[in-house]
């Protein structure tokens, strides 16, 4: 199966900060990647969907302004929390769909701390 | 809505005993289902996927999953559980395009 890549796997910033978070398709190229959200003990929120060459399509409640994404590449999507506030703390994973669009490969994972 | 339950937040099994973890769905048209795994430090990794055909589906790892129209369940299950087992484990169904709900997850607790 591809290897998706996230950097940094833990980061910890101050309130009012921006954080970037790059996720990565080592194995092939990918027109679409997937951002979620998940909470201790809790389930993965897909957040939004990124699309190589345009905009990406956010999911009902997820504030674009704030959670900026930038699909720059065939194999790069960066997610930028911007103005990080506590609330903002937690674990953000990627996905790529796989070449069939059948499932999905998951990077490893980003967690946020915001102090 | 389209909802995965897994209504066991936590199990523990005994090494070598069997195991089985409950997922119920509710989803209009024809599920795609998925079990995935969450360990420390790693990516969700697919287990086994259901789409369509035998309603017993055999997965990696020794895993195998049981459709069930009927009760809306694709429970996960394995004879023979090992320590490496420990871990998350979410039930998914597929939506839209390739939208994919998940469950809360169950976490594996294996005792020696």
């Amino acid at each position: 199966g591809a290897v998706v890549s996230q950097h940094p796997s833990r980061v910890i910033c101050k309130s009012g900060t921006s954080v970037k978070i790059e996720c990565r398709s080592l194995d092939f190229q990918a027109t679409t990647m997937f951002w979620y959200r998940q909470f201790p003990k809790q389930s993965l929120m897909l957040m939004a969907t990124s699309n190589e060459g345009s905009k990406a399509t956010y999911e009902q409640g997820v504030e674009k302004d704030k959670f900026l994404i930038n699909h720059a590449s065939l194999t790069l999507s960066t997610l930028t929390v911007t103005s990080a506030h506590p609330e903002d703390s937690s674990f953000y994973i990627c996905s790529v769909p796989s070449r069939g669009q059948e499932t999905q490969y998951f990077g490893p994972g980003t967690r946020l701390l915001v102090l | 809505a389209q909802s995965v339950t897994q209504p066991d937040i936590h199990i523990t099994v005994s090494e070598g005993a069997s195991l089985e973890l409950r997922c119920n769905y509710s989803y209009g048209a024809t599920p795609y289902l998925f079990w995935y795994v969450q360990s420390p430090g790693q990516g969700l990794q697919l287990l086994l996927k259901y789409f369509s055909g035998d309603t017993l589906v055999q997965g990696i790892k020794g895993f195998e999953a049981e459709f069930k129209r009927s009760q809306s369940s694709f429970n996960l299950r394995k004879p023979s559980v090992h320590w490496s087992d420990a871990a998350e484990y979410f039930c998914a169904v597929r939506t839209g395009f390739q939208k994919l709900v998940f469950g809360t997850g169950t976490r594996l607790l294996v005792s020696p």
